[in-house]
C-alpha cells in the first residue's frame, strides 16, 4: 500500500537532547513537507522540500534541522535550541505540479520532552 | 498575505443532526481550498476540493462544501452527523507564493452527542 510511514508513534527525550523523527513515503512525491501541531493552532509549517538535497524553512524553522538525501525520506531533528519541542508533528508529501495544493499526510509522532 | 479563519473553536452537535463548519479565507484571486480531517491522535484525511466549476462540491463521508467568493467562504456541511464524525477539522488555502504550499485554519473541534 501507498503511504507516508513515521515513526516512532510516541517519543521521549529529556531535555538538552536532539532528536530525529522519521518520515518516509512510498507514493514517488517529490515534495515533503514538515508541519508541528499544538492544540488550538491548527498546523505550523517548519521545513518543506520539493526535490532531493533541497530544503526551505518554513514559518516556525528555529531549532529544527532536517535533510533529504533521498526522495522517499525527509527526516525531522528537533534539536536541543528548540526551546518548546513537545508538540504533535507531521510529515506530508505531494506532486510537484503547477497548482497542486493536495497534500498527503502521515499518521504523525508525538513527541514529550521532559 | 493570505490567511485562513475558522471562528468556532469547538462545536457540539446531536447525532442526526446538521452540520455546518465555518470557513473564512482572505486571497485576491480564486483560491484553491481543502477541508481535511483529522481523528485524535492520527493524521489528517482530505474529505473535499475545491480548484474551479462548480461552487458546491461533494467529498468522502457524506460530506459537502459550498464555495462562495462573495463572502470568501468555504463552509463544510453535512445533512445528517453520526457519532463517527467527532473529530478535528481543518481548512486550507493553497499558499499562491509558490512551493504548492497550504497555510491552514486553527482548526475546529466537533463534539458529537448520541
Amino acid at each position: 500500500d501507498g503511504g507516508i510511514t513515521q515513526s516512532p508513534k510516541y517519543l521521549f527525550r529529556k531535555e538538552g537532547q536532539n532528536v530525529t523523527l522519521s518520515c518516509e513515503q512510498n507514493l514517488n512525491h517529490d515534495a515533503m513537507y514538515w508541519y508541528r501541531q499544538d492544540p488550538g493552532q491548527g498546523l505550523r509549517l517548519i521545513y518543506y522540500s520539493q526535490i532531493v538535497n533541497d530544503f526551505q524553512k518554513g514559518d516556525i524553522a528555529e531549532g529544527y534541522s532536517v535533510s533529504r538525501e533521498k526522495k522517499e525520506s525527509f527526516p525531522l531533528t528537533v534539536t536541543s535550541a528548540q526551546k518548546n519541542p513537545t508538540a504533535f508533528y507531521l510529515c506530508a508529501s505531494s506532486i510537484v505540479l503547477a497548482g497542486n495544493y493536495e497534500q498527503y499526510f502521515g499518521p504523525g509522532t508525538r513527541l514529550t520532552v521532559t | 498575505a493570505q490567511s485562513v479563519t475558522q471562528p468556532d473553536i469547538h462545536i457540539t452537535v446531536s447525532e442526526g443532526a446538521s452540520l455546518e463548519l465555518r470557513c473564512n479565507y482572505s486571497y485576491g484571486a480564486t483560491p484553491y481550498l481543502f477541508w481535511y480531517v483529522q481523528s485524535p491522535g492520527q493524521g489528517l484525511q482530505l474529505l473535499l476540493k475545491y480548484f474551479s466549476g462548480d461552487t458546491l462540491v461533494q467529498g468522502i463521508k457524506g460530506f459537502e462544501a459550498e464555495f462562495k467568493r462573495s463572502q470568501s467562504s468555504f463552509n463544510l456541511r453535512k445533512p445528517s452527523v453520526h457519532w463517527s464524525d467527532a473529530a478535528e477539522y481543518f481548512c486550507a488555502v493553497g499558499d499562491p507564493g509558490g512551493y504548492n504550499k497550504l497555510i491552514f485554519g486553527a482548526g475546529t473541534r466537533l463534539a458529537v452527542h448520541p
